[in-house]
């Protein structure tokens, strides 16, 4: 069983659009994250969620709206698609964000490829 | 600030050890990590090593941290061909609105026959 599943792996889409990536762990954790790689390979956070509460909201435009219907789920809605959205997204998720050992490890899942044209 | 650098491209034999550098400038980093990514492919964490550690070992892979430095390095001992792909440090920093894992830039290892 795959720890930490994003669909689809691949998403190709017109600008303008309105598309979603889903995120599900099952690893029992509490906290789950959204990261962007964008064609130099560097990643950056962009949301946290713990518990279903959103913790870090790094400074991405408001056509990008998390959703966490439960803690195993942590969805990503992007409204109004830019050519510069183009970006591969990985979800991830760590037992918690807290200091203790091994606590704060965060699982990354294999991807989301999203181009847009 | 809270840039992390690393050499952009890594070429060795097979055979030979890997060493893999890295930069931070945040002395706070709780925790330190590498990440490998091949082709295609999500993050697969390596290894972590904790701020209060000097050196960690697992296997073929070793960590050194230098605080004072600020510097990082994993030596791969005996790279195969496997172990061709990009590997991301990252530093971790857990303030009172979440753990946050900030990047460095991914050193492209090669590895030759």
């Amino acid at each position: 069983d795959t720890a930490v599943s994003q669909t689809p792996k691949y998403l190709v889409t017109q600008m303008g659009n309105d598309k979603s990536i889903k995120c599900e762990q099952n690893l029992g954790h509490d906290t789950m994250y959204w990261y962007k790689q964008d064609s130099k390979k560097f990643l950056k956070i962009m949301f946290s969620y713990n518990n279903k509460e959103l913790i870090i909201n790094e400074t991405v435009p408001n056509r990008f709206s998390p959703k966490s219907p439960d803690k195993a789920h942590l969805n990503l809605h992007i409204n109004s698609l830019e050519l510069g959205d183009s970006a591969v997204y990985f979800c991830a998720s760590s037992q918690d964000w807290t200091e203790g050992i091994g606590k704060n490890i965060q699982y990354f899942g294999a991807g989301t490829r999203l181009s847009v044209l | 600030g809270e840039d992390v650098e690393q050499s952009l491209f890594l070429s060795v034999r097979e055979g030979d050890s890997s060493v893999i550098n890295c930069t931070y400038t945040d002395s706070s980093s709780t925790y330190l990590y590498w990440y490998k990514q091949e082709p295609g492919a999500g993050l697969q964490l390596l290894t972590y090593i904790f701020s209060n550690m000097d050196m960690k070992q697992d296997q073929r892979l070793t960590v050194l941290l230098n605080k004072k430095d600020k510097h990082l390095s994993l030596r791969i001992a005996d790279t195969q061909t496997g172990d061709s792909a990009i590997y991301f440090c990252a530093e971790s920093k857990i303030t009172g609105g979440g753990n946050k894992l900030t990047f460095g830039t991914g050193t492209q290892l090669k590895v030759e026959l």
